[in-house]
């Protein structure tokens, strides 16, 4: 499986935007890129998803790289709410299903 | 409704015991999975079954072992439970027929488990 590199923790005030980096330099052209998080005590919740597109959800963005070797998941105003552990995957569009995860980025939002 | 839940919350038990935890689906979804979080964090997917069959067996000692007795449950069983054990255990579920890159799962509160 394509791994992934992301920063171990970062730091952003309420109400300000967030950009977390994914690094996926050995992604294959059949692979999306997923964005999990984590909240505390909790288990992961499904963000977002993109394959080469950029993508909007209710929750975030998610900016892709033209060469897709890296990804950018966008929050645009971060709450107290979204600290959390975020993940980014690397799923085959032909795998079994199964979700390989990383360390995450551990984002805290001060208020 | 809770669309993914598991029964107990916490565990608590002595080494050399045999434990059960329960997870429930209803979101009408054909896979299943067991994932395990270690003290440092990492989470580690064990099994995955779809439509009640094995289709994921990572390298878990054979003390775990799943059952499904229908489509919208997947318990995990431990044998002779030991200290290394102890984390939380996370159940999740996807739809799985889709296509697979864009396959979505859903997670369970996870349990959280203690061997003394």
């Amino acid at each position: 499986d394509a791994k992934t590199t992301q920063p171990n923790s970062m730091e952003s005030n309420e109400e300000e935007p967030v950009h977390l980096p994914c690094n996926h330099s050995t992604i294959s052209g059949t692979d999306y890129i997923h964005w999990y998080r984590q909240l505390p005590s909790q288990g992961p919740e499904y963000v977002i998803h993109g394959l080469t597109s950029n993508v909007n959800n209710r929750m975030a963005s998610l900016a892709i790289a033209e060469d897709r070797k890296s990804s950018t998941l966008i929050l645009h105003r971060a709450t107290l709410r979204d600290a959390a552990v975020y993940y980014c995957i690397l799923r085959g569009a032909y795998n079994n299903n199964d979700m390989r995860f990383g360390a995450g980025t551990r984002l805290t939002v001060k208020p | 409704d809770t669309a993914v839940s598991q029964t107990p919350k916490y565990l608590v038990t002595q080494m050399g015991n045999d434990k059960s935890i329960k997870c429930e689906q209803n979101l009408g979804h054909d896979t299943m999975y067991w994932y395990k979080q270690d003290s440092k964090k990492f989470l580690k997917i064990m099994f995955s079954y779809n439509n009640k069959e094995l289709i994921i067996n990572e390298t878990v000692p054979n003390r775990f072992s799943p059952k499904s007795p229908d489509k919208a449950h997947l318990n995990l069983h431990i044998n002779s439970l030991e200290l290394g054990d102890s984390a939380v255990y996370f159940c999740a579920s996807s739809q799985g027929s889709t296509g697979r890159g864009t396959d979505t799962q859903y997670f369970g509160p996870g349990t959280r488990l203690t061997v003394l």
